[in-house]
């Protein structure tokens, strides 16, 4: 199946920091998912980008397919910003595949 | 919109005891249906998914069984819990287009056996 690595696994910010979260694919994916897991364990649908840049509010996003990669830019961080960022790649069936997450902590 | 419940939130048993989880699905028909477990450590393991009434697929061999008896509805059991089967189970439904589609997770219930 397809290897999803993601990098840092840790990150500790401080308020008002800008970060880069990356994701890399060992195959070429049609369905690219990033997910903010809160400390309660919600789950929360950030981008759908299988290609190209999406951006919603101090959050961006982009993946270069023929690259195999993911990026995801968090800007002006906040201390609610901290929680697990995960990929997660959907072309292995009906299961989204998961890299392990990167954790972050951003601190007042 | 679309809601998607999970109950109970925690649920701490005893080795050996049977379990019920549930997850309900509101504002949308013929939802694609998922369990998911997350251990310690973060990753996020596929249980069972579910494309319609009575049809459940195993992802991987375990203590656990699912069923889904109504369409917007799906529940993980066990007939005897196991100390491993403790985690954190995520609910999650996507469009009739599967995987392809975003999935939506609900709340989770964070389990514990004794």
């Amino acid at each position: 199946g397809i290897q999803v690595e993601q990098s840092p696994p840790d990150l500790i910010l401080q308020e008002g920091a800008n970060s880069t979260l990356r994701c890399n694919f060992s195959d070429s994916v049609n369905n690219l998912q990033w997910f903010h897991q809160n400390p309660w364990g919600q789950l929360i649908n950030l981008f759908y980008i299988p290609s190209g840049t999406k951006q919603n509010g101090r959050l961006s996003a982009t993946t270069v397919a023929t690259e195999r990669y993911s990026l995801l830019y968090i800007s002006s961080s906040q201390t609610t910003d901290s929680g697990v960022y995960f990929c997660a790649e959907g072309d292995s069936g009906y299961a989204l595949n998961f890299g392990k997450g990167t954790s972050l902590l951003v601190t007042p | 919109s679309q809601t998607i419940h999970q109950w109970p939130a925690t649920l701490v048993q005893p080795v050996g005891s049977p379990l019920s989880l549930e997850c309900t699905v509101e504002g949308t028909s013929n939802p694609n249906l998922y369990w998911y477990r997350q251990a310690a450590g973060r990753g996020l393991q596929l249980l069972f998914y579910s494309v319609g009434i009575g049809q459940i697929s195993s992802e991987v061999p375990q203590n656990l069984s699912a069923s889904r008896p109504q369409d917007r509805q799906f529940i993980l059991s066990s007939k005897k819990l196991l100390l491993s089967d403790s985690g954190f189970y995520l609910c999650a439904w996507s469009g009739r287009a599967g995987a392809v589609e975003t999935q939506y997770f609900g709340p989770g219930t964070r389990l514990l056996v004794l």
